[in-house]
């Protein structure tokens, strides 16, 4: 079946816009979580949602990044007023949950520079 | 809180040597423990895992085993390919609930004919 699909897959922006970035994860899958991966942070946790639960943003490095996820399928990641530091590669994944400790399949990931 | 410490890279070898790649982790309770390889050009997937203690993860010829009373889980294969040329992330997620992710800073092999 079709894998976690990341759009877009390049975003080149300038300081100070704001950037959405949309994951659609695997059919069926009750979990998501969104990381970055950077040169500076190597793969760092962002913000991950559950269901109908309330998402952990314990990952979030700013205000200016949030997320959501619509029906709880699509999510999209938005950082408003971007800045430099914020260019990395932005990858989703999701995992199906069902008994625990399942496993985690990556998107190709949204890779952004931000000039 | 959760961490992870993976050996420094690159790794340059030969074909067909031995490969060991060091993590080892600090976690409260009974982490699972993951690698994640990540080839050229390509996304990040799971490589093998491993979720309790003593259990031994294989795939493609690799294998890593879950020593809780080292907190460790080293990756190795006895005979490297070219086309395991990539970037390894070893990584934990807690035992139970929120099954985010932490990573090592991943380490780069290369190998050459």
């Amino acid at each position: 079946g079709a894998g976690v699909s990341q759009s877009p897959s390049n975003k080149v922006t300038e300081k100070g816009k704001d950037v959405e970035l949309r994951c659609d994860p695997i059919s069926g899958h009750t979990a998501l979580y969104w990381y970055r991966q950077s040169l500076g942070q190597g793969l760092e946790f962002l913000i991950y949602f559950q269901g109908n639960s309330a998402p952990d943003k314990s990952g979030l490095p700013s205000d200016r990044f949030s997320a959501e996820r619509t029906g709880g399928s699509v999510s999209t990641l938005t950082i408003q007023r971007t800045q430099q530091e914020d260019s990395a590669v932005y990858l989703c994944a999701s995992s199906s949950y069902t008994s625990g400790q399942e496993t985690q399949y990556f998107g190709p990931g949204t890779r952004l520079l931000v000039l | 809180g959760n961490s992870v410490t993976q050996m420094e890279g690159p790794v340059t070898l030969s074909e067909e040597a031995f490969l060991t790649i060091n993590c080892t982790y600090t976690a409260t309770g009974y982490p699972s423990l993951f690698w994640y390889v990540q080839y050229p050009g390509e996304g990040l997937q799971l490589l093998l895992k491993a979720t309790k203690a003593d259990d031994k993860g294989s795939n493609k010829g690799f294998e890593a085993t879950y020593r809780k009373e080292t907190t460790s889980f080293h990756l190795e294969k006895g005979s490297v390919q070219v086309s395991d040329s990539a970037v390894y992330f070893c990584a934990l997620s807690a035992a139970f609930g929120n099954e985010k992710l932490t990573f090592g800073t991943g380490t780069r092999l290369t190998i050459i004919p």
